[in-house]
């Protein structure tokens, strides 16, 4: 597609499932990352990819979360046993490389409830 | 002390006004982006500078790298515009900082 896809566009689960979510980048970004946004909070940095080198986990907020980029393309933030503080948007994107003035491309969100 | 900055916090203007928004960012920074995120959740990225200034129809966005400051302006403002303008700024480490946002509302 023309642009980073995310789905589903909105998930409902109960406490205690577990979730994935997906992102399609942009095809030939090397570079994906993957951010939340709480209600009402700022957008938080949670992992991110490029290319084959290992991602940069830093922000992933505990252990229960987990993120996959198969093939250098799609990605799929896992989130288990899921709590209602994980109740968010999560948002993805994608750049062309790892350069310097490389604009980012972002897609509409995941709005995850958790109930 | 956050890392990026905007103000003001809220907005709300008439139609056909002149709008700005501002950024300031304490860290190094190999480029700045403006979002914008409708109500739906969705982003838009408007424009990415990291030097001068940028045109893009009624939008208008400018960077001070010495001052380490950016504005956003909109010429004739509409009702559509209304939504959350977001200042990103990527560091050398590669990842984005993200300001607040300020949530602009604009009236009829």
């Amino acid at each position: 597609g023309a642009g980073v896809s995310q789905s589903p566009s909105n998930k409902v689960t109960e406490k205690g499932k577990d979730v994935e979510l997906r992102c399609d980048p942009i095809s030939g970004h090397t570079a994906l990352y993957w951010y939340r946004q709480s209600l009402g909070q700022g957008l938080e940095f949670l992992i991110y990819f490029q290319g084959n080198s290992a991602p940069d986990k830093s922000g992933l907020p505990s252990d229960r979360f987990s993120a996959e980029r198969t093939g250098g393309s799609v990605s799929t933030l896992t989130i288990q046993r899921t709590q209602q503080e994980d109740s968010a948007v999560y948002l993805c994107a994608s750049s062309l490389e790892r350069g310097l003035n490389t604009e980012a491309f972002f897609g509409q969100g995941t709005r995850l409830t958790v109930v | 002390k956050n890392e990026v900055e905007q103000s003001p916090q809220n907005l709300t203007a008439q139609e056909g006004e002149f709008i700005t928004i501002n950024c300031s960012y304490s860290v190094g920074i190999s480029a700045l982006h403006w979002l914008q995120q409708h109500p739906g959740g969705g982003i838009v990225s408007l424009f990415m500078l990291s030097s001068g200034k940028k045109k893009h129809g009624r939008l208008i966005a400018t960077i001070n790298i010495q001052e380490k400051h950016s504005s956003l302006h909109i010429t004739a403002s509409h009702p559509r515009d209304s939504a959350v303008y977001i200042c990103a700024v990527r560091g050398y480490g590669q990842n984005f900082v993200f300001g607040p946002g300020t949530r602009l509302s604009v009236l009829p």
